[in-house]
């Protein structure tokens, strides 16, 4: 049973370019999150997604940044027009809703740099 | 929202001693409280999990506890070894809002 899927697991951007993270949940998993963490920080939530729905992307800048989950295929995170400070390691998780309370479980990260 | 608060931020022990971080929320709904541990450059892996109808619950040498009246809860790691070094990250999440709000992290070191 494969994991929860990132790519690219790095990936190199100059300013003003578009960065696209992709995210295949755990087979059976609907719900996906995304969450930033920057060098030595913490993990910061980003957005809470189900198949094709957007649940809660208060963590998400207003600008630039968009998530989708689309009902085939991978989640994927969208940085628009990229600048130095969206440097920063870029993981996903996926989880398994059960009446008793959920397991997250985090994908090997996408490490993007912007030059 | 909810509000995490965890320490130490850093935590030095010696090989074989016992180490503890707490973690506080301020979110009275919250309901299911995971613990990851992270290794340089590696994704977080779940290491113990407790939800808020149990006061504690323990697998091998490590252990949580939750005191939901307090509202805070801590992992606990017994006759510590080096391989134990890593970022530790708690999260409080309520499970009918989907997302986990988590601590900033404590840096363990063991020392040989």
């Amino acid at each position: 049973n494969a994991g929860v899927m990132q790519n690219p697991r790095h990936l190199v951007r100059r300013r003003g370019q578009e960065a696209r993270l992709r995210c295949s949940p755990m087979k059976g998993h609907s719900h996906v999150y995304w969450y930033r963490q920057l060098p030595e920080e913490g993990l910061k939530f980003m957005v809470y997604l189900q198949k094709e729905n957007i649940i809660d992307e208060s963590g998400m800048p207003k600008e630039r940044f968009s998530a989708e989950f689309p009902k085939e295929g991978p989640s994927i995170l969208r940085i628009q027009q990229v600048v130095r400070g969206d440097s920063a390691a870029y993981f996903c998780a996926s989880s398994l809703r059960t009446s008793g309370g959920y397991t997250q479980y985090f994908g090997p990260g996408t490490r993007l740099t912007v030059l | 929202g909810e509000n995490v608060e965890q320490h130490p931020s850093t935590l030095s022990v010696q090989e074989g001693d016992s180490a503890v971080i707490k973690c506080t929320y301020s979110d009275s709904a919250s309901n299911y409280f995971p613990w990851y541990k992270q290794e340089l450059g590696k994704r977080p892996q779940l290491i113990i999990d407790i939800r808020s109808n149990v006061g504690e619950k323990k697998d091998q040498r490590i252990a949580v506890t939750l005191n939901k009246t307090a509202k805070h809860f801590s992992l606990h790691i017994t006759e510590t070894q080096p391989e134990d070094s890593a970022v530790y990250f708690c999260a409080a999440s309520n499970t009918n809002a989907g997302k986990s709000t988590f601590g900033d992290g404590t840096t363990l070191t063991v020392k040989p």
